[in-house]
């Protein structure tokens, strides 16, 4: 099984400070069709995963554009250019590129 | 218009089986595949399974192989996750979502709301 490692798992962050999340995976999450399956999802306590980021770079619709994805190989980083006060909860990465699908093991951004 | 639309929450004892279902669109259930994740309270997310009624296909996580069953039906354009011999950790909150297939190459792109099993003597 594919390792999915976060950092840090704690994230305290000041309101219109920018936010980092880094992710690395075991071992490269690339397809066969040739894309890297690297998810980032968002999660408030009592709903459900919302993604943001797939195919480690694009956004979502409707997801702000201060949320940005990047890297390649086993190293990926989330990143919020500002964070706003509704950024509060856990974040995932998660691999989807071969089964089982792994998650990291959560960020949980809160607001100093 | 995509949906995906879960039932509601269930109280099972040690033992029992538990049966949860997932309303798609029939976009999603004709051109998607469906995975299935759990949460435990206060836990990260697991994946437990895949199934796609358009290739007729399942894959499931070696930890839940033996006691876990994927089902579709077209019919209903419903997925269905079964649960047997339910055990006090398999509290959790079971969520389907899209997931990949041949002709949608995206992963966990939306979710159901959420179904809690409690498991209690």
């Amino acid at each position: 099984d594919v390792v999915m490692t976060q950092s840090p798992l704690s994230l305290p962050v000041t309101l219109g400070q920018p936010a980092s999340i880094s992710c690395r995976s075991s071992r490269t999450i690339v397809y066969s069709d040739g894309n890297t399956y690297l998810n980032w999802f968002h999660q408030r306590p009592g709903q459900s995963p919302r993604r943001l980021i797939y195919k480690v770079s694009n956004r979502d619709s409707g997801v702000p554009d201060r949320f940005s994805g990047s890297g390649s190989g086993t190293d990926f980083t989330l990143k919020i250019s500002r964070v706003e006060a509704e950024d509060v909860g856990v974040y995932y990465c998660m691999q989807g590129a071969s089964w089982p699908y792994t998650f990291g093991q959560g960020t949980k951004l809160e607001i100093k | 218009q995509v949906y995906l639309v879960q039932s509601g929450a269930e109280v099972k004892k040690p033992g029992a089986s538990v049966k949860v279902s997932c309303k798609t669109s029939d976009n999603i259930f004709n051109k998607n595949g469906i995975s299935w994740f759990r949460q435990a309270p206060g836990q990260g997310l697991e994946w437990m399974g895949w199934t796609s009624a358009r290739s007729g296909s399942t894959k499931y996580a070696q930890s839940f192989e033996d006691r876990v069953t994927l089902t579709t039906d077209p019919s209903t354009t419903t997925a269905y996750l079964e649960v047997r011999n339910l055990i006090s950790d398999d509290t959790a909150v079971y969520y389907c979502a899209s997931d990949w297939s041949d002709v949608h190459p995206d992963t966990a792109d939306h979710w159901g709301q959420g179904t809690l099993v409690t498991v209690s003597s």
